[in-house]
């Protein structure tokens, strides 16, 4: 099994509101990522957890707040966001750095903010 | 810092052709790895080729190779034999040592296979 699964895969939703998007892998990688895709970019990193700990913040704003609960999962908060925020969010998960850190993806969370 | 080049926003190639997409690199860390991504209009990233900065041989893997140079700092990446369902966005990225787990992506090539 070698899947990422994220939900959910569309949202819409107000400057006021909170929601959040989920992302699970049971392939025991021990390193997830949240990576933010506008329209024809590359992914931007945003946050990597590896062991379930915090290791990278991309001086991401505070209106988005990841959460990893455990190994399989890993959650990004969402508040107050802005339409600038609408974009398509990629989770992943590798197993480590090297051949073994080729990043497994998710088919991403389409967000548009209204 | 690491920075990662991708020079052809978009590129044509007629079915059953070779076509070789560029990427350059740079780092000032010795050791790194230089992945190549595929992304289908669908979303999702699927990992295609890895060659690390130690590895002695091009990486392949099936119609897919990586053409590297390092003393060039190049990654380029050749899909023999197209298919129509290789038209998609195709991504060069970089990890550095030092990074942990820090991954950069280049700004993509779009490629259409034509039949």
């Amino acid at each position: 099994d070698t899947e990422v699964t994220q939900t959910p895969k569309h949202l819409v939703m107000g400057m006021t509101n909170k929601k959040s998007l989920k992302c699970e892998q049971h392939m025991g990688h021990r390193a997830m990522y949240w990576y933010k895709q506008k329209a024809k970019k590359p992914p931007e990193l945003m946050f990597v957890y590896s062991y379930e700990k915090l290791s990278i913040n991309e001086s991401v704003p505070s209106r988005f707040s990841p959460e990893c609960p455990n190994s399989s999962l890993l959650n990004l908060h969402l508040h107050a966001l802005q339409p600038e925020d609408s974009a398509l969010y990629l989770c992943a998960s590798s197993q480590d750095w090297g051949l073994n850190g080729a990043a497994f993806f998710g088919q991403g969370t389409r967000l548009t903010v209204v | 810092a690491q920075k990662i080049t991708q020079t052809q926003p978009g590129m044509f190639v007629q079915e059953k052709e070779a076509v070789t997409l560029d990427c350059t690199y740079d780092t000032s860390d010795p050791s790194y790895g230089l992945f190549w991504y595929k992304q289908p209009s669908s979303g999702e990233m699927i990992f295609l080729i890895y060659q690390g900065s130690y590895d002695q041989q091009n990486a392949t893997e099936g119609r897919y190779s990586l053409n590297f140079q390092k003393a060039r700092k190049s990654a380029n990446l050749v899909i023999s034999a197209s298919q129509l369902g290789d038209s998609a966005m195709y991504f060069c990225a970089m990890s550095e040592n030092t990074g942990g787990f820090k991954t950069i992506f280049g700004a993509g090539t779009r490629l259409f296979v034509k039949a």
